[in-house]
């Protein structure tokens, strides 16, 4: 089974500009989350997506939104980008909600660099 | 898991020995947690997870253990390898608030000695 892809691998782009992320998950799973990792924060939490609903959300500006279509692919968009996003972007799908018992399979993620 | 500050622990072991690495979590209503491992320029690559009605679980050369008492997890590799080298996190399932339920703590840097 092929696992979480995440297209691109690397991104750069300058400050105001605005980026799109693109998430396949594993086949069959229809829960897709997304995590920003710094070297500072660690894993935070953005949003997760269940059969296309956004079911909760972290404490990010609006700025960052996501939407998952009915093949459970999703998609993440930053508009106006600023340097502070500069991370590692992380897509996690499941089989279930984060609330139950399954564990999350992540991709290789996106490096995304704003210069 | 819990905020271990900006520099991450490092644990440095000798190859063919065992290794442990610890996890605190902070709410004592969490019943569920995972351990990953990250290694350079991948994402995180679920190792194994326990449930809060157990206290061991093993897997394939690793074994975790819960002490919900003091709130403490924790992952032992045994006969550690190079290809173990990466960081290591742990995650607790914690209802509410706005971490999507999944609470990541920052990690610890396993190296492994040839």
């Amino acid at each position: 089974k092929a696992g979480v892809t995440q297209t691109p691998r690397y991104l750069i782009k300058t400050r105001g500009q605005q980026v799109t992320l693109s998430c396949s998950p594993i086949s069959g799973h229809r829960s897709v989350s997304w995590y920003q990792q710094t070297p500072g924060q660690g894993l935070q939490f953005l949003f997760e997506y269940f059969s296309e609903t956004q079911r909760n959300k972290g404490n990010f500006p609006g700025r960052f939104s996501g939407r998952q279509f009915s093949n459970s692919r999703s998609e993440m968009n930053v508009s106006t980008l600023e340097l502070g996003d500069s991370a590692l972007y992380l897509c996690a799908s499941s089989s279930t909600p984060i609330t139950y018992n399954s564990p999350l399979h992540f991709g290789n993620g996106t490096r995304l660099t704003v210069t | 898991g819990e905020s271990v500050g900006l520099h991450l622990p490092t644990l440095s072991v000798q190859e063919g020995d065992n290794s442990i690495i610890n996890c605190a979590y902070s709410n004592s209503a969490s019943d569920y947690f995972i351990w990953y491992k990250q290694e350079s320029g991948k994402g995180p690559q679920f190792i194994i997870d326990i449930r809060s009605n157990m206290d061991k679980r093993q897997g394939q050369r690793v074994t975790v253990l819960l002490n919900k008492t003091v709130k403490h997890l924790s992952l032992q590799i045994a006969a550690t390898q190079p290809g173990d080298s990466a960081v290591y996190f742990c995650a607790d399932r914690n209802y509410g608030g706005s971490q999507g339920n999944l609470i990541f703590g920052k990690g610890t840097k396993l190296s492994v000695k040839p």
